[in-house]
């Protein structure tokens, strides 16, 4: 089956700073993938995703790429906001309602 | 409101006693998604519905979880003889169909539960 590993945080960033979640994924077939991302006191909502390889995903100002080569999916955003700070996960699924999701990256961005 | 609605919040329960975690979906939403997140791990999927039916239930851990969704709307997970690796964040997912594959579930805040 799919599965998703994700860099393990947390990962403390100032503002306007570089910010890079790497994600790698194993799957049978192509899988499509996914960043979601989880705010303080919110559920799980979609931030960005692509359903083949060499798709980019972006959203808010953050990007990742699907890359078959290397079975990689990253988590980019080039200055980061204080309104940042949040829970990312990576995920894949290869139908249409099962996911798979790493285990998140806890991201703290200060003032 | 229109999201993805979850009750309770918060449960506490003692080990061995039964547990029901309410799910209220967006409406109009026909598929329906239980996960559940243990302490720093991500969600695992438990269980999807299509309408009234579990069209997949291969992720519920074993017999003392079960679920149900009778008038295809409303869905709720029960949890018997509780024990304490059961303590985890429930969480509910709605969306249109079977979307899994393009991202578009809607996700509830989730139910923690803790078993002492």
């Amino acid at each position: 089956g799919n599965s998703v590993t994700q860099m393990e945080g947390p990962v403390t960033l100032s503002e306007e700073a570089f910010l890079t979640i790497n994600c790698t994924y194993t799957a049978t077939g192509y899988p499509s993938l996914f960043w979601y991302v989880q705010y303080p006191g919110e559920g799980l909502q979609l931030l960005l995703k692509a359903t083949k390889a060499d798709d980019k995903g972006s959203n808010k100002g953050f990007e990742a790429t699907y890359r078959k080569e290397t079975t990689s999916f990253h988590l980019e955003k080039g200055s980061v906001q204080v309104s940042d700070s949040a829970v990312y996960f990576c995920a894949s699924s290869s139908n249409d309602y099962k996911l798979s999701f790493g285990a998140g990256t806890t991201v703290t961005v200060r003032a | 409101g229109a999201g993805v609605s979850q009750t309770p919040s918060n449960k506490v329960t003692e080990k061995g006693k039964y547990v029901e975690l309410r799910c209220d979906p967006i409406s109009g939403h026909t598929a329906l998604y239980w996960y559940r997140q243990s302490l720093g791990q991500g969600p695992e999927f438990l269980i999807y519905f299509q309408g009234t039916g579990a069209a997949d239930d291969s992720g519920l851990p074993n017999d003392r979880f079960f679920a149900v969704r009778p008038e295809g709307s409303v869905s709720t997970l029960k949890i018997q003889r509780t024990e304490r690796g059961d303590s985890a964040v429930y969480l509910c997912a709605s969306s249109l169909m079977g979307q899994a594959n393009t991202g578009e579930l809607f996700f509830g805040e989730g139910s923690r539960l803790t078993v002492l």
